[in-house]
Order: C-alpha cells, then sequence, then structure tokens
C-alpha cells in the first residue's frame, strides 16, 4: 500500500534554511502536499506541487521533487520562531482530496 | 469565513462509556472527513462523506465506530463503548468541490482521553 515517511524532528537556529524531507512509496502519487500543523490546531495546507513539477516556490518555502527517487523536501528559508510546528508531508493520486496519505509528521523546534 | 468547527475540544471519560463528537463543515463543502490523528502520528481516515452519504468507510471500526450527516451538514462521530486505545486526537475535515489542489481545511480537533 502507499506509504509516506519522514524523520520525526529537526532543529534549526533562527535565521538558517529548514530542510524537511520525505519519501512515498506510490509511484501513481499526482500530487503531493506539506500541511503545517500549529500545537493545539488542525492541519493547514502550506503547499502543493504537481507530479508533473520538479520545483515550486512561494515567498520563503521552495518545494523540490526528485520523482525518481520519490523523494519530496520542503525547504523553509530564514526561519522564524513562528514557524515551530509539525510538518506533514502527504500524496495523493487524485485531484480531490479524498484519498490523501499523510506522513508522520516533522516537528520543527527553532533555536536562538 | 468561519473554519470547520468542532466540540468538544477535549474529553476524558472513563473506559467503557460512550462518547461522541460534533462537527461543522465549511458552508458550503459537501465532502467531510473524520480522521484519527494517534500521538506522533499523522492523520488517518476513519470516514468520507459525500453529502448525506458515507461514500469511504473502509478504515471505520464498525464494531464501536459511528458517524452519521443526516442533512448533509453536521456530522456527528459516536464510540461505544470507548476503549483505552481509543484515546486520540479525532479530526474534522472538509473540501469543496472546483478545487483542484485537493486541500483539506481541518477543525482543531477533539481530544479524546479514555481513563
Amino acid at each position: 500500500g502507499e506509504d509516506v515517511e519522514q524523520s520525526l524532528f529537526l532543529s534549526v537556529r533562527e535565521g538558517d534554511s529548514s530542510v524537511i524531507n520525505c519519501t512515498y512509496t506510490d509511484s501513481s502519487s499526482t500530487y503531493l502536499y506539506w500541511y503545517k500543523q500549529e500545537p493545539g490546531a488542525g492541519l493547514q495546507l502550506l503547499t502543493y506541487i504537481f507530479s508533473n513539477m520538479d520545483m515550486k516556490q512561494d515567498q520563503r518555502l521552495t518545494v523540490l521533487l526528485n520523482k525518481k527517487d520519490k523523494h519530496l523536501s520542503l525547504r523553509i528559508a530564514d526561519t522564524q520562531t513562528g514557524d515551530s510546528a509539525i510538518y506533514f508531508c502527504a500524496e495523493s493520486r487524485y485531484s480531490s482530496a479524498s484519498k490523501i496519505i499523510f506522513g508522520s509528521g516533522t516537528r520543527l523546534s527553532i533555536r536562538p | 469565513e468561519a473554519g470547520v468547527v468542532q466540540s468538544p475540544r477535549y474529553k476524558i471519560i472513563e473506559k467503557k462509556q460512550p462518547v461522541a463528537f460534533w462537527c461543522n463543515p465549511i458552508s458550503g463543502h459537501n465532502t467531510l472527513y473524520w480522521y484519527l490523528q494517534n500521538l506522533g502520528q499523522g492523520p488517518e481516515l476513519l470516514i468520507r462523506y459525500e453529502n448525506e452519504e458515507a461514500v469511504d468507510d473502509s478504515q471505520l471500526p464498525k464494531d464501536r465506530f459511528s458517524a452519521e450527516r443526516l442533512k448533509g451538514v453536521d456530522s456527528t462521530l459516536k464510540i461505544q463503548p470507548a476503549e483505552l486505545g481509543d484515546s486520540a486526537v479525532y479530526l474534522c475535515a472538509s473540501s469543496g468541490q472546483g478545487a483542484n489542489t485537493g486541500e483539506l481545511f481541518f477543525g482543531e480537533g477533539s481530544r479524546l482521553t479514555v481513563l
């Protein structure tokens, strides 16, 4: 079945770049997502990328997709304390949200 | 615009007791989801509704879990009887038609503790 894997923790210094990595197994994945979950809150979509793209940039966020290796990464430039959260990688074969599979999440902590 | 609203935010019960969670999705969103989020894990789908119809309940443990969305708007998820292993966060989400990003809009969740 489909599986999405991420490392559990990442600690970076404020102002540095954060890179969160994800691997997935479903070669039919068409849409790949990054969701953010702040403490006590639900998940919120940060960004997404279609499988026919290699890169997507949105302000401080850069998503890189290596479809051959089934590897997705999220880079956050100039990491701030407000970026502290859990980041979930997710994938779906479909354009609707009906079959989104989530990873276990990477907890990003920011040190001064 | 109001987001997805869930209640209660927190619930503590003893095992074998019943519990119910309520969700009000974003206005106009036809699709409603209930997800289970265990500590340190990502959300796992329990059930998905398209309007009033449960179109995917394959992961719902039907011996003790039930859900309904009678008028195609609000939904209730019930557990009876609750077991210790049911302690988790129950997330409700909704999505609308027309958007091609597959974006889910989540509520803040209902955290259940079973003693």
